[in-house]
């Protein structure tokens, strides 16, 4: 079956824009979880969306936000960028339980890789 | 909250077994570890997951000792394609802890 789809998969923006991401999960998996990836902090979980509700969230500041779909396709939006935003943000989707059991394993997309200039 | 802590890097070299060992000492008692491999420019890939015990698939054991406090990844007779990073990963919920990766880097 199609895996875990991120689009775009590369993008560039200047500080002060806004950038929206936008994840597809394996079909059948109602939870999507996204998460920043950077040289200096590693993988950091943002947040995660199960059947349309946000129902954990990472130690990020508000201007990271997203959403779910009721097809469970993910969105995630960056305001006010700035140039430490500079990062592959992953989306990860996973079967019952979401997140939350840490027994579920994770399926990532390939990743948007976000440019700050 | 789960702190994992892993070697920054090793060096193998082909048809040796490779053993990456991750230190998570305060693991709460639901949680699991799952360990990932992930190549340039791709998003980590699921490799094994455990809770005690050992455990084994098609490409790697974990064995996770009575306390839990540590993991440790063994690759067997890893070849130049097993070169990547590895992570591991504990918890669920909004404490998902990744370790900050071991890049393996396997030579001929």
């Amino acid at each position: 079956k199609a895996g875990v789809t991120q689009t775009p998969r590369y993008l560039i923006k200047t500080r002060g824009q806004q950038v929206t991401l936008s994840c597809s999960p394996i079909s059948g998996h109602r939870s999507v979880s996204w998460y920043q990836q950077t040289p200096g902090q590693g993988l950091q979980f943002l947040f995660e969306y199960f059947s349309e509700t946000q129902r954990n969230k990472g130690n990020f500041p508000g201007r990271f936000s997203g959403r779910q779909f009721s097809n469970s396709r993910s969105e995630m939006n960056v305001s006010t960028l700035e140039l430490g935003d500079s990062a592959l943000y992953l989306c990860a989707s996973t079967g019952w339980g979401g997140v939350i059991s840490g027994a579920n394993v994770l399926t990532f997309g390939a990743g948007s890789r976000l440019t700050v200039l | 909250l789960a702190k994992t802590t892993q070697p920054i890097s090793m060096d193998s070299y082909e048809g040796q077994e490779v053993n990456i060992t991750c230190s998570h000492n305060n693991i709460a008692t639901n949680d699991y570890i799952t360990w990932y491999q992930q190549f340039p420019s791709q998003g980590p890939r699921f490799i094994i997951q455990g809770y005690k015990t050992k455990v084994t698939n098609e490409v790697a054991s974990l064995f996770i000792p009575a306390d839990r406090k540590s993991s440790t990844l063994s690759l067997p007779r890893v070849s130049l394609s097993d070169t990547a990073v590895y992570y591991c990963l504990v918890g669920g919920g909004n404490k998902l802890v990744f370790g900050a990766g071991t890049i393996l880097r396997v030579k001929s």
